[in-house]
């Protein structure tokens, strides 16, 4: 079975400018988390998708949104970009059926680098 | 809130001896922990995680971790350290406590550097 799935591995961009990244999550799980990496502030929660909906959220500014799609493939994008944008984002995916101990699945991340 | 502690950023053990990292955790409902490891350029990998009624969780790659309520700990070992051990390891808690909770709140991290 195939892994989670980032797309694209490395971005470079400049302040201002906005982003969008993908994730596609392991064959049947139906949750996609999102997730900062950075030196200074650690993995911090961005937000989760449930079937389209996000079901829960961290405490990031509103340029960061995100969706998720019929096929549970999920976007998060990044309005108006800061340097301190620049972060490794991870996505995970769950199966999320109900069973506490389902672990998270993380792809290897996007490394964004804001300039 | 949940949140867990770990106890050293850095840790450094040589090859062969054991690997002891700290994790303690605070939480007012009954916890799910986990341990990642992450090498470079990577994401996060599972090592194992705690499940009611099992004080002591055998991992992947010989870890295992001891879940102790009294002390609100779970730290995680490995009784002879590798080279292929150098990584960075996060101790985290999810909040279950109603279904379709999937944030995870993670440790600061422990990089263990292993001497050869």
């Amino acid at each position: 079975k195939a892994g989670v799935t980032q797309t694209p591995r490395y971005l470079i961009k400049t302040r201002g400018q906005q982003v969008t990244l993908s994730c596609s999550p392991i064959s049947g799980h139906r949750s996609v988390s999102w997730y900062q990496q950075t030196p200074g502030q650690g993995l911090q929660f961005l937000f989760e998708y449930f079937s389209e909906t996000q079901r829960n959220k961290g405490n990031f500014p509103g340029r960061f949104s995100g969706r998720q799609f019929s096929n549970s493939r999920s976007e998060m994008n990044v309005s108006t970009l800061e340097l301190g944008d620049s972060a490794l984002y991870l996505c995970a995916s769950s199966l999320s059926s109900g069973n506490p101990y389902n672990e998270q699945f993380f792809g290897p991340g996007t490394r964004l680098t804001v300039l | 809130a949940q949140s867990v502690t770990q106890l050293g950023s850095h840790v450094s053990v040589s090859e062969g001896a054991l690997v002891l990292l700290r994790c303690n955790y605070s939480s007012s409902v009954p916890p799910y922990l986990f341990w990642y490891v992450q090498y470079p350029n990577q994401g996060l990998q599972l090592l194992l995680k705690y499940t009611t009624g099992a004080t002591l969780v055998k991992g992947i790659n010989g870890f295992e971790a001891e879940f102790k309520k009294s002390e609100t700990s779970f730290h995680l070992t490995k009784p002879s350290a590798h080279m292929s051990d150098a990584a960075e390891y996060f101790c985290a808690v999810s909040d279950r406590a109603f279904f379709g909770n999937e944030k995870l709140t993670f440790g600061t991290g422990t990089r263990l550097t292993i001497i050869p």
